[in-house]
């Protein structure tokens, strides 16, 4: 599996545009790369996942260099309860049975009143 | 939204006892896993199973774990004689299938926390 790469923490303010960043430059090309977040005391969330187009819809935004070698998930407005820590992962297709999900450290976004 | 739960939402055991965890899976999937989280820690993959049978399992599922699914509606995780460090948070997930260009991604309950004394 492609490894990941984001930052441990980030801070936003509320209302403004969250922007979190994932590196993942040994991604192959059957690879897609996948957003989850983890609020405090419940379950991993799925938010969005792409494979080589910016996707959207209504949680987020993401997009993929093209290159593939990055991307960027976007919450447009940030509000108190977009607080989490959130995951990008990167999974051959899920569509086998072969499909484990592996969690990084992730990014715990602070979003600040 | 149709969604994952988990029963109980807490539960303390002796350590040596035996412990079940409960999960209903979204009605319409196939695909069933477990997961774990030490208080402080990455989410972990501990097995997956689908067509009533363990697809994968990870090096922490050892003889002292088992998966079942008893019914069309439940999926239960077992462990048998528990120790102190299985005291953790654990998440069932379950995904459908569909047409993999619309692929659908893997969905959590709020899992069950374990504590063993």
């Amino acid at each position: 599996d492609a490894k990941t790469t984001q930052p441990p923490s980030m801070d936003c303010a509320e209302g403004r545009a969250a922007n979190l960043p994932c590196n993942h430059s040994t991604i192959s090309g059957n690879e897609y790369v996948y957003w989850y977040r983890q609020i405090h005391s419940q379950g991993p969330q799925y938010i969005i996942h792409g494979l080589k187009n910016n996707e959207t819809n209504e949680m987020a935004s993401l997009i993929i260099t093209e290159d593939r070698k990055s991307s960027t998930l976007i919450l447009p407005h940030a509000t108190l309860r977009d607080t989490a820590v959130y995951y990008c992962i990167v999974n051959l297709l899920m569509k086998t049975s072969y499909d484990k999900v592996i969690f990084g450290p992730g990014t715990s976004l602070s979003v600040i009143p | 939204e149709p969604e994952v739960t988990q029963t109980p939402s807490h539960q303390v055991t002796q350590m040596g006892q035996e412990v079940i965890l409960r999960c209903v899976p979204i009605s319409n999937h196939l695909y069933f896993y477990w997961y774990r989280q030490i208080l402080g820690q990455k989410v972990e993959f501990l097995v997956s199973f689908y067509n009533n049978e363990i697809s994968e399992k990870s090096e922490i599922f050892d003889d002292q774990f088992s998966v079942e699914r008893p019914d069309g509606s439940n999926f239960t995780l077992k462990i048998r004689s528990t120790k102190l460090e299985d005291s953790a948070m654990y998440f069932c997930a379950s995904r459908g299938t569909g047409d993999p260009l619309t692929e659908q991604p893997q969905h959590f309950g709020d899992g069950t926390r374990l504590s063993i004394l």
